[in-house]
């Protein structure tokens, strides 16, 4: 499997519901964030977490990191129909970034 | 603060043609990077600068990409020819001394 592995791939949901999406990665890391892209536009990063943080709140957003695991999750609290778009983590190495497939969330309203 | 511009942020070519797409850094940010989504696939790292020198450039696909960061502020990209399979999502990415990548809104690139 690849570094910055998301799970689910797809996720729907209904309004005000909570998402949740899980990031493994292998090797080790300095940080780990999560982006946001919106269907044919960019990247929008939401959070980064570093390795010696555990976790970490952004508004509706929190996001866990377990360094003995190397696994992150990404909680979305209250979702709205906004919030439809493909969620991916990345590793950050100081050189390059490693990105996982992505989590295609959907929320309905 | 002006974050990482890209342009175009949309480009249609035909099989064979020079497509040239351009990444303009945050100002003061000595690293810079290219990645790529490809038909829907996971982000691929393409190549790293630091200034104006290549740090890492695993990730290019051929010889058909050249990257160049002449001056060691903004970044160009040049695809020639391009082919059906370069068709995607090229997004560029900063940071200060290695530090948070902060990335472009990315150029969609249709090769027909």
């Amino acid at each position: 499997s690849q570094q910055g592995e998301e799970d689910p791939q797809a996720l729907s949901i209904q309004e005000g519901e909570n998402a949740t999406m899980n990031c493994s990665y292998k090797t080790s890391i300095n940080n780990l964030q999560w982006y946001r892209q919106n269907s044919g536009r960019g990247l929008v990063h939401l959070i980064l977490i570093r390795s010696n943080e555990r976790e970490k709140h952004s508004g509706r957003l929190r996001v866990t990191l377990d360094t003995s695991k190397k696994s992150s999750s990404l909680l979305i609290t209250a979702s709205r129909a906004a919030d439809t778009a493909s969620y991916f983590c990345a590793t950050d190495a100081r050189s390059k970034s490693t990105f996982g497939d992505g989590t295609t969330l959907t929320v309905k309203p | 603060e002006a974050g990482v511009t890209q342009f175009p942020s949309h480009s249609v070519i035909e099989k064979g043609q020079t497509v040239t797409l351009r990444c303009d850094p945050i100002s003061g940010h000595d690293n810079l990077y290219w990645y790529r989504r490809v038909m829907g696939k996971e982000i691929k790292f393409l190549l790293h600068f630091v200034k104006e020198s290549k740090q890492d450039e695993s990730g290019m696909p051929n010889n058909r990409f050249l990257a160049e960061r002449t001056g060691g502020t903004y970044s160009t990209l040049k695809v020639q020819p391009a082919e059906l399979e370069d068709s995607g999502v090229y997004f560029c990415a900063s940071s200060y001394r290695g530090e948070t990548q902060y990335f472009g809104p990315g150029t969609r690139l249709l090769v027909l």
